[in-house]
């Protein structure tokens, strides 16, 4: 199985600040199939980033992702209001498919 | 527009039963892969299950093999998991989602099963 450890916890950051988040794997990702999701209070989550560094679709160009092996980032490159939430990586690449723990984006 | 609707959550007594369906709309529903996810109270995403596209193939973590079985109506657009043996364990908030590959690219609003007496 591989693990998805995500740091920091938690980042206290201020609108208009940068924010990079940490996604590490227990095992080379396969065909950088690790993505990146956002959820914010009472919503589904949605995609953002996949396979490393593509955005979904109508996601803003702010959001960028990188990294390969085991080691991931989002970077979002100054934050909106709207982008204070939960991210999680996720690998696809081998079953069990697998999560990070998340990390919080705090005003 | 990509539309996955969840439903048949509700309150089960442990040991008990459950199936939940999904019903999609708005693309290929037999092209895809399909890809059940929950997050219980508080905390983060787990897969649970996935299916591909002829229902030939099915895939399950381990704290749900043997106990939990997808399967899929293309004829319909309809999704399930059936759930057997439930446990507190198991209280979440079940989502559909939508695979792009393995990937839960689309999800619905999720539908909330309670595992408790």
């Amino acid at each position: 199985e591989i693990v998805l450890t995500q740091s920091p916890g938690t980042l206290s950051l201020s609108p208009g600040e940068r924010a990079t988040l940490s996604c590490r794997a227990s095992q080379s990702v396969a065909r950088n199939y690790l993505h990146w999701f956002q959820q914010k209070p009472g919503q589904s989550p949605r995609l953002l980033i996949y396979n490393v560094i593509n955005r979904a679709t109508g996601i803003p160009d702010r959001f960028s992702g990188s990294g390969s092996g085991t080691n991931f980032t989002l970077t979002i490159s100054s934050l909106d209001p709207g982008d204070f939430a939960m991210y999680y990586c996720h690998q696809s690449a081998l079953s069990p498919l697998t999560f990070g723990g998340g990390t919080r984006v705090e005003i | 527009e990509v539309q996955l609707v969840e439903s048949g959550g509700a309150l089960v007594q442990p040991g008990g039963s459950l199936r939940l369906s999904c019903a999609a709309s708005g693309f290929s529903f037999n092209q895809h892969f399909m890809i059940w996810v929950r997050q219980a109270p508080g905390k983060g995403l787990e897969w649970v299950a996935l299916i591909n596209q002829d229902g030939s193939e099915e895939l399950y973590a381990d704290s749900v093999r043997g106990r939990f079985t997808i399967s899929r109506d293309n004829a319909k657009s309809s999704l399930y998991l059936q759930m057997n043996s439930l446990r507190g364990d198991d209280t979440a908030l079940y989502y559909c989602a939508r695979g792009l590959g393995w990937l839960p690219g689309s999800w619905g609003q999720g539908s909330l099963v309670t595992v408790s007496s």
